[in-house]
């Protein structure tokens, strides 16, 4: 079934380590997006890649980083520089001929 | 930027009642607008979306949303919701054309009560 798969489902880190969560889709898609869910603040963008090879900052990027070699694949890293990364992130593509967002089943992030 | 304003942060609905939740955004231009739904446990779906014609639109489950230009709004209603409406709804709105960001909405979480 054609859809996008993010990995881990929870996870788990101590302060101070990076952690990286995979976001593959088999859509065919060019665009991509990573967002930041948190109770009562709905759907905040961190990075989104319109193109392999390139990628822009959303609107809460910092203590975030991000590649895109692959088309299937938008890998997100928490950084230690995040100063508040415990959440829910939901990795998307978008399809370019009706507009319309397709998300994963999202990764939860707990920094103990 | 654009922005987006969901002002009921929680309703809780008897089963057969009916269900108006608003949405309204800000930007100049043309905008394409979306209603995702996030049943519990589930990830986000889409439930309908409208990008120019008819601004009454249909969606999925029984759902519609109209959009109003001169309000800015794109309220999502349905007649008679069930208790497996209950779950997160959040609007979405685009500049037309963009292929940027969807701005999305704080969200609505609806409790339907059996």
């Amino acid at each position: 079934d054609g859809g996008i798969t993010q990995s881990p489902k929870y996870l788990f880190r101590k302060e101070g380590q990076n952690v990286t969560l995979s976001c593959e889709q088999n859509l065919n898609h060019d665009a991509m997006y990573w967002y930041r869910q948190d109770p009562g603040q709905g759907l905040r963008l961190i990075y989104y890649s319109q193109i392999v090879n390139d990628f822009q900052k959303g609107d809460i990027a910092e203590g975030y980083s991000v590649s895109r070699e692959k088309k299937e694949s938008f890998p997100l890293t928490v950084t230690s520089a995040q100063k508040n990364p415990t959440a829910f992130y939901l990795c998307a593509s978008r399809s370019e001929g009706t507009g319309e967002l397709f998300f994963g089943e999202g990764s939860r992030l707990t920094v103990l | 930027a654009q922005s987006v304003s969901q002002h009921n942060h929680h309703v809780i609905l008897s089963e057969a009642a009916s269900l108006e939740l608003g949405c309204n955004y800000s930007y100049g231009g043309t905008v394409n607008l979306f209603w995702y739904v996030q049943y519990p446990g589930q990830h986000l779906q889409l439930l309908l979306k409208y990008f120019s014609g008819d601004p009454l639109v249909k969606g999925i489950k029984g759902f519609e949303a109209e959009f109003i230009k001169s309000k800015f709004s794109f309220n999502l209603r349905k007649p008679s919701v069930q208790w497996s409406d209950t779950a997160e709804y959040f609007c979405a709105v685009t500049p037309s054309g963009s292929a940027r960001q969807l701005t999305f909405g704080s969200g609505t979480q609806l409790t339907v009560l059996p």
